[in-house]
């Protein structure tokens, strides 16, 4: 079954809002959280990561909640721009002496209207 | 400026037959990776590698092989192309040790059609 799951592949929030992105996950085991933004014909880039012995973390715009207990992290971008239009992809992990093996999300696409 | 760089952008090649895909990188890091995206399923690792020689499978390594001939380089190898492994393809690289240990650099991706 999938591990890493996106239960919403889209959304749409008005230019000004707040864009809530949520993503739950199967593995006790992972302790590294991640958010990657992906343009149309572009390549994954890295918003924001967290590891599993904090519960928020924040930079600029962008906040990560992370709730162990459901299994569950979510992305919260305020002040949400055109330009935040794009694929968001979650992606896990369990840390294994440093390798990345992280397991992806279906990605959610979020539209922001002007 | 570091990067990973993926040969060909884009590739069709014909059932039964034998597809390279490359990846080069020069962030000096350990650990690459090969991601296939398709449309519902996000990202899947197929093969991955923590050092020059060595490669591991990742969660779907079937129907594909993958070399890793020098820490720079890291190739994906489809024996016997078939219909399903149509795809596009992310390589991607990462340090692996210390301060943003986990954090994939990704290459612009392969789009591969297996007619």
């Amino acid at each position: 079954g999938q591990q890493v799951k996106q239960s919403s592949p889209s959304l749409t929030v008005q230019e000004g809002g707040i864009s809530i992105l949520n993503c739950d996950y199967e593995n006790d085991m992972f302790d590294y959280f991640a958010w990657y933004k992906k343009y149309p014909d572009n390549s994954p880039t890295l918003l924001i990561s967290v590891r599993s012995n904090v519960d928020k973390r924040e930079d600029g715009r962008l906040t990560v909640f992370l709730n162990k207990s459901g299994k569950h992290f979510s992305l919260h971008i305020t002040a949400s721009q055109p330009e935040d239009t794009a694929v968001y992809l979650c992606a896990a992990g369990e840390n294994q002496g440093g390798s990345a093996k992280l397991i992806f999300g279906e990605g959610t696409k979020l539209t922001v209207s002007s | 400026e570091a990067a990973v760089t993926q040969s060909p952008r884009s590739k069709v090649a014909v059932t039964g037959g034998k597809v390279t895909l490359s990846c080069h990188q020069t962030n000096n890091h350990d650990y690459m990776y090969w991601y296939r995206q398709d449309t519902g399923h996000g990202l899947r690792l197929i093969h991955y590698s923590y050092v020059a020689d060595s490669t591991e499978k990742g969660d779907i390594p079937d129907g594909y092989k993958a070399s890793r001939p020098s820490q720079e380089n890291f190739s994906l190898i489809l024996e016997l192309a078939s219909l399903s492994q149509t795809a596009v393809y992310f390589c991607a690289s990462s340090l692996g040790t210390g301060r943003g240990a986990e954090t994939l650099y990704f290459g612009s991706g392969t789009r591969l059609t297996v007619l």
